[in-house]
């Protein structure tokens, strides 16, 4: 497709369930960023990929989030025990470079019950 | 602590008047600036961006001004069109090695027919 695309759109879990967010960027994007945006905020930084590495994770909030991009194009984003405070949306964005203009794909809506 | 601030929650205009979106940051280190706008069930599109040896830069409607004293930035849509009506965020970046985006928490601007 032309621009970022994100699976599911909606998800609904229960509290210490495993998920699994996918994002496909757009194609020879090499810069995989993943946000997250709680009601009434704007995204917050949760990790960047440069290839199939994660250049920083810094904002991961904490080990039950984990992030993969083996083949430097697809990424999967990945939240162990889920919690209800990890209800939020999901924002995958990609880039030509580490500087470039950064494209949102639509998001994937959290929903910890 | 919230790096990127946008204190106006809301902003209603009449169209064909001109709307004033506000930003302020607090770290010194942010060199480039840009303001995405974000429909419902949509991820945020890019509208304009600035750079810290810039004070002004302008794209047809838009206008975004930047008071690096101040550490306060602006975006000027003039004249408002009702497809305007969006959520506003004001977004920053450094050039050291981090390459996430430090969001403010938005601006709804609605644009009245």
């Amino acid at each position: 497709g032309a621009g970022v695309s994100q699976t599911p759109s909606n998800k609904v879990t229960e509290k210490g369930k495993y998920v699994e967010l996918r994002c496909d960027p757009i194609s020879g994007h090499t810069a995989l960023y993943w946000y997250r945006q709680s009601l009434g905020q704007g995204p917050e930084f949760l990790i960047y990929f440069q290839g199939t590495g994660a250049a920083d994770d810094s904002g991961l909030p904490n080990d039950r989030f984990f992030a993969v991009r083996p083949e430097g194009s697809v990424s999967t984003l990945k939240i162990q025990r889920t919690e209800r405070g990890d209800s939020a949306v999901y924002l995958c964005a990609s880039s030509l470079s580490s500087v470039g203009e950064q494209f949102f794909g639509p998001g994937t809506r959290l929903t910890v019950l | 602590d919230q790096q990127v601030k946008q204190n106006s929650p809301s902003l209603s205009v009449q169209e064909g008047r001109i709307s004033i979106l506000n930003c302020d940051y607090t770290n010194s280190m942010f060199d480039y600036f840009l303001w995405y706008k974000k429909y419902p069930a949509e991820g945020p599109t890019f509208l304009i961006s600035i750079s810290s040896i810039k004070d002004k830069n302008e794209d047809g409607r838009f206008t975004v001004f930047l008071n690096k004293s101040a550490k306060h930035l602006s975006l000027h849509i003039v004249p408002s069109q009702p497809g305007d009506s969006a959520v506003y965020f004001c977004a920053a970046r450094s050039s050291g090695s981090a390459r996430q985006l430090t969001f403010g928490s938005g601006t709804q601007l609605t644009v009245l027919p």
